[in-house]
């Protein structure tokens, strides 16, 4: 049974608008929570994290929201850019991330057009 | 720093045939995972090591797969004997305590048949 899942395998994004990735996850022990994005032929790179005691964090265009009640979170990207199209993973740990491993989402590949 | 390094970047190889595939994780890191990267399964944790020592290696698929780390700096992943089903990309990261976030390495595709 997947704890983490993006249910949207892919979404596609004109240039200069927003993209917005879901994910859902069902343990309630997860309390630190990651995006990472991967490119073809690399292996995922951190983009932004959130821990629990939070609902947003923001780092230039990416915006983590996390909404504990639902137990989902998004990642936001504004304005897009053609250099973001990637697949996306969303991933998440229990204890503060202090122990353990990640677990992640199956990706949601973003294709970002001109 | 190089970041983490994998070797083969691909293997081809016949069923049946022994596989070895090798992490040499960052410098100073104390958490080495090996994970697989499938389309059906997306990303999915085989095991990870503490100081050397594995700590949980339930996602290991079978008997057939079996990982070492004899020291800091190198870990190997073995798959013996191969099948065409364990085809996938197989990717090495490594983190340092007490940070959340792994370091990837680029992975290694695998292509069994």
């Amino acid at each position: 049974d997947q704890q983490v899942k993006q249910n949207s395998p892919s979404l596609s994004v004109q240039e200069g608008r927003i993209s917005i990735l879901n994910c859902d996850y069902t343990n309630s022990m997860f309390d630190y929570f990651l995006w990472y994005k991967k490119y073809p032929a690399e292996g995922p790179t951190f983009l932004i994290s959130i821990s629990s005691i939070k609902d947003k964090n923001e780092d230039g265009r990416f915006t983590v929201f996390l909404n504990k009640s639902a137990k989902h979170l998004s990642l936001h990207i504004v304005p897009s850019q053609p250099g973001d199209s990637a697949v996306y993973f969303c991933a998440a740990t229990p204890y503060g991330g202090s122990q353990g491993n990640l677990i992640f989402g199956k990706g949601t590949k973003l294709s970002v057009k001109p | 720093d190089a970041g983490v390094i994998q070797s083969p970047r691909h293997e081809v190889t016949e069923m049946g045939q022994e596989v070895t595939l090798r992490c040499k994780p960052i410098s100073g890191h104390d958490y080495l995972f090996w994970y697989r990267q499938t389309m059906m399964r997306g990303l999915e944790l085989l095991i990870y090591f503490n100081n050397n020592v594995p700590i949980d290696d339930s996602g290991m698929p079978e008997d057939r797969f079996s990982a070492k780390m004899p020291n800091a700096s190198f870990s190997t992943l073995k798959i013996q004997p191969s099948e065409p089903r364990d085809s996938a990309v197989y990717f090495c990261a490594s983190r340092r305590t007490p940070s959340y976030g792994y370091t990837f390495g680029s992975g290694t595709r695998l292509t069994v048949v």
